[in-house]
């Protein structure tokens, strides 16, 4: 069946350092790929999202691409801040299923 | 437009009591999911409603179970609870065509 996996935290970095967070996928069909970030005690919130192969989503400085090859969507920032801590969790969504899979949840600490 | 609202957000119950959870979409968001969030788990699918109609459903007992009304507003309940029951419950509702997801704060429920 389809599935996600992200890579296991907490991950810990300085502020202002590069943040890669690994996501890989597996579907039997084409699904449209997500990051929600979720703060303490909040609810998820959507941050990026990717519908087809090569598509980049952005936002708030945080990218990752949709890479059908290699069936990752890694999440990427340039230069974390302390407001950044929190927990990322990686995301599919497979039409015809109706149904999210959601990866583990890695927790970013980020330090000033 | 307002965001999803979810009542109660905190609860305590007793072992083998019930429990009914709400949650208000997105004004226009037909589809509604619920989901379960503990720190063993993590996020796990509990079942969508579109249209007052169950369309999906995960693997949790039939202790769960959930109801969708015509204005699209939602409910589940848990009936008998059990310790492992204590979990951030989650709701999020999703325009039509769309795959994005967008959650409440959840209803944070301890049994005791």
């Amino acid at each position: 069946g389809d599935s996600v996996t992200q890579m296991e935290g907490p991950v810990t970095l300085s502020e202002e350092a590069f943040l890669t967070i690994n996501c890989t996928y597996t579907a039997t069909g084409y699904p449209s790929l997500f990051w929600y970030v979720q703060y303490p005690g909040e609810g998820l919130q959507l941050l990026l999202k990717a519908t087809k192969a090569d598509d980049k989503g952005s936002n708030k400085g945080f990218e990752a691409t949709y890479r059908k090859e290699t069936t990752s969507f890694h999440l990427e920032k340039g230069s974390v801040q302390v407001s950044d801590s929190a927990v990322y969790f990686c995301a599919l969504y497979t039409s015809g299923t109706y149904k999210y899979i959601f990866g583990t949840g890695t927790r970013l600490k980020v330090l000033a | 437009k307002a965001g999803v609202t979810q009542t109660p957000r905190y609860l305590i119950k007793t072992r083998g009591q019930q429990v009914t959870l709400s949650c208000s979409p997105i004004s226009g968001h037909r589809s509604v999911s619920w989901y379960q969030q503990t720190p063993g788990q993590g996020l796990q699918f509990l079942f969508e409603y579109f249209s007052e109609t169950q369309r999906n459903k995960g693997n949790f007992p039939g202790r769960f179970s959930g109801r969708q009304f015509s204005n699209s507003r939602s409910e589940m309940n848990v009936s008998t609870l059990e310790l492992g029951d204590s979990a951030l419950y989650l709701c999020a509702s999703s325009p039509l065509g769309n795959r994005e997801q967008y959650f409440g704060p959840g209803t944070r429920l301890t049994v005791t």
